[in-house]
C-alpha cells in the first residue's frame, strides 16, 4: 500500500517568510501526488497535483511543489507567506496507472502565519 | 448543487444510538469516498464506491459502520451503536472518471460528537 509522511504537524512562519511543508512518499513506482488545503470549518480543496509532466508544479495562491524522485519527496513551498495561508495542508498519493481508487493522505501540517 | 453536499453539518448523539450521515456528490461523478478526520490523525479512508462495482470497504473500522449508495448518486454512512471514539468529522468526496481522476472534491463534512 502507498504511504505518505508529512514531517512536522505544525509549522509557524512570519508573514512574508518562506513556507516549506514537507512530504515524502513510499512507493517503488512514483505515484500521482497531490497537495490539498483545508481552511477552518471547510472541506479540503486541491492546491496542486503532479501526474507525470513537469516536476515543478504550480498551484493556486502562489504555491508550488517539486517532485524529486531521488528523494521520494514532494515538498510544498511558497516564497512569501500571507495571513490567509493559515490552514491545514495535506499531502496525498495515488497509485500510478490507476485512474480510480482511493487517495492515501498524510496526517496533515497545520500552518500558522504570524503578523 | 455545484459542490458536494453533506448533512447534517453537526450531529450530537448519545453513546449507543445509531446515526446516519448523508452525502450528495457532484452530479455526474461516479466515484464517491468517505473519509474520517480525527484530531491529529489526518484523514482515514473508510469506503469507496465506483459506479456499479462492489465498493471497497477495506477502511471501515468495525461492523458497526456501513454505507450504501443508492442509484449511483446519494450515499449514506450509518454508524450503529455509536461509541465515543466515533466522534470525528466525516468527510465525503466525489470524483469523475478521467485522466486526472484522483482529484477529489470534498464536502464540508459532518461533525459527529458522541456523548
Amino acid at each position: 500500500a502507498q504511504s505518505v509522511t508529512q514531517l512536522g504537524s505544525h509549522v509557524s512562519v512570519s508573514e512574508g517568510a518562506l513556507v516549506l511543508l514537507r512530504c515524502n512518499y513510499s512507493s517503488s513506482v512514483p505515484p500521482y501526488l497531490f497537495w490539498y488545503v483545508q481552511y477552518p470549518n471547510q472541506g479540503l480543496q486541491l492546491l496542486l497535483k503532479y501526474t507525470s509532466a513537469a516536476t515543478l508544479v504550480k498551484g493556486i495562491n502562489g504555491f508550488e511543489a517539486e517532485f524529486k524522485k531521488s528523494e521520494t519527496s514532494f515538498h510544498l513551498t511558497k516564497p512569501s507567506a500571507h495571513m490567509s495561508d493559515a490552514a491545514e495542508y495535506f499531502c496525498a498519493v495515488k497509485t500510478r496507472g490507476s485512474t480510480l481508487g482511493r487517495l492515501y493522505f498524510g496526517r496533515g501540517t497545520q500552518l500558522t502565519v504570524w503578523p | 448543487g455545484a459542490g458536494v453536499s453533506q448533512s447534517p453539518s453537526n450531529k450530537v448523539t448519545e453513546k449507543g444510538k445509531d446515526v446516519e450521515l448523508r452525502c450528495d456528490p457532484i452530479s455526474g461523478h461516479t466515484a464517491l469516498y468517505w473519509y474520517r478526520q480525527s484530531l491529529g490523525q489526518g484523514l482515514e479512508f473508510l469506503i469507496y464506491f465506483q459506479g456499479n462495482s462492489a465498493p471497497d470497504k477495506s477502511g471501515l473500522p468495525s461492523d458497526r459502520f456501513s454505507a450504501e449508495r443508492t442509484g449511483g448518486s446519494v450515499s449514506t454512512l450509518t454508524i450503529q451503536r455509536t461509541q465515543q471514539e466515533d466522534s470525528a468529522v466525516y468527510l465525503c468526496a466525489s470524483s469523475s472518471v478521467g485522466a486526472f481522476a484522483g482529484e477529489l472534491f470534498f464536502g464540508e463534512g459532518s461533525r459527529l460528537t458522541v456523548l
